[in-house]
Order: structure tokens, then sequence, then C-alpha cells
């Protein structure tokens, strides 16, 4: 799967919107774009995908840009409960039948300040 | 809202013995997996699973570790002898599909080898 590039962290103010960047420049066509978010001591949890267009669901939102080399997970308005790790990740068809993985990062901690 | 579950939620068991990790996932999905975290590292792929067989599995996934699918709905971790390194929490994930779709991942197992 191609590389992902985050930011290590990042701070907010509760009740206010957070924009998670993510860098995937060698993103190729078929691939689709999945965040992902960890919560302390939780298992990973999914938050939104895509490919091409921007997508919008009861979590989050999901901009991705025009050539396909970024996106931004849009979090409307912040709460405590919202500061986790956040993982971006890439997803492709790997071959052989039924072969499929999902490689987390490091991903971006994300800090809500009260 | 479905969920995928694992039991026990803490195992300790003694070195060199063996363990069994059970998931019960989502009724209809048809992919399944296996990841591990261990204490303040990254989330790792263990191994994927699809129509009764693994379609993808790690270099962590020797032969200590196999996965089944005994009767249709449990999918369950072996680890034949464990060692100290094996101790971290494992995720089961369950997804409906391939790549455009998101995993499921239950609250985890938090293995104790001592």
């Amino acid at each position: 799967d191609a590389k992902t590039t985050q930011p290590n962290s990042m701070e907010s103010n509760e009740e206010e919107p957070v924009h998670l960047p993510c860098n995937h420049s060698t993103i190729s066509g078929t691939d689709y774009i999945h965040w992902y978010r960890q919560l302390p001591s939780q298992g990973p949890e999914y938050v939104i995908h895509g490919l091409t267009s921007n997508v919008n669901n009861r979590m989050a939102s999901l901009a991705i840009a025009e050539d396909r080399k970024s996106s931004t997970l849009i979090l409307h308005r912040a709460t405590l409960r919202d500061a986790a790790v956040y993982y971006c990740i890439l997803r492709a068809l790997s071959g052989g039948t039924g072969g499929f993985k999902t490689i987390f990062g490091a991903g971006t901690r994300l800090f809500v300040k009260a | 809202e479905p969920e995928v579950t694992q039991t026990p939620s803490h195992q300790v068991t003694q070195m060199g013995q063996e363990v069994i990790l059970r998931c019960v996932p989502i009724s209809n999905h048809l992919y399944f997996y296996w990841y591990r975290q261990i204490l303040g590292q990254k989330v790792e792929f263990l191994v994927s699973f699809y129509n009764n067989e693994i379609s993808e599995k790690s270099e962590i996934f020797d032969d200590q570790f196999s996965v089944e699918r005994p009767d249709g709905s449990n999918f369950t971790l072996k680890i034949r002898s464990t060692k100290l390194e094996d101790s971290a929490m494992y995720f089961c994930a369950s997804s409906e599909g391939r790549i455009n779709y998101g995993y499921t991942f239950g609250s985890g197992t938090r293995l104790t080898v001592v």
C-alpha cells in the first residue's frame, strides 16, 4: 500500500472544528483513502473513507484534494471524547483471492482542550 | 449497532502454554482479521481470513499462530507456545467486503504472558 504522512500530534479546543491533514503523494488511481481512530484503551474505530469525492457521515467529513495527493479529515465540533489517535490509510487490492489488509502507521494524536 | 465480540477481555498465561483467543464477527461480514498492539506501539496486522482460508499474513504470523472459523460464527486465534513477547492487546476485526468497506474492530483481548 502507498505511504501516507501525518503530523505526529495536533491540538484543538473543545467545540471548535478540527482539520486533520494527510499527505499521500504516491496514491494510485484505485487507492481508497480510509480514516480510523483509536480512543485510549480501545480498539481502532472506522471513521470514514472515500475515493475521489468529498464524503460526509455522522462522525466526520473527508475532503479529498482534486489531485488526490492529500486529504483532510474534518471534525466539525471537537469534543473531549474525540481525543484519540487518527490514522489515514490507503487501501488497495493486494492481489490474490480475498487478499487484502489495512496497515496502520503512527497516526496523529489529537489533544482536545476544554 | 452490530458489534464484534471478543473473549476473554484479559488472559494471563504462563510462557510455553497454548492460548486461544475468541472472536464473534458481525454476522453478515465475510472478511476477518487479527491485529495486535504491544503497549505503546503501533497496531500491527497479523492475518486476514476469507472463504475459510488465510488470504494474507504478516511475518509476525509464524508457525506458532493459527486461525480457525470452527462453526461459522466464531473466529479464533491460537498461539501454540506463548512467549513473553506475545504479551499484547489482540484485536479481531471483520468487514463486509474489500477495499470499499471499513473494518469493525472488537474491544480486544489483553494477553499477558508471565
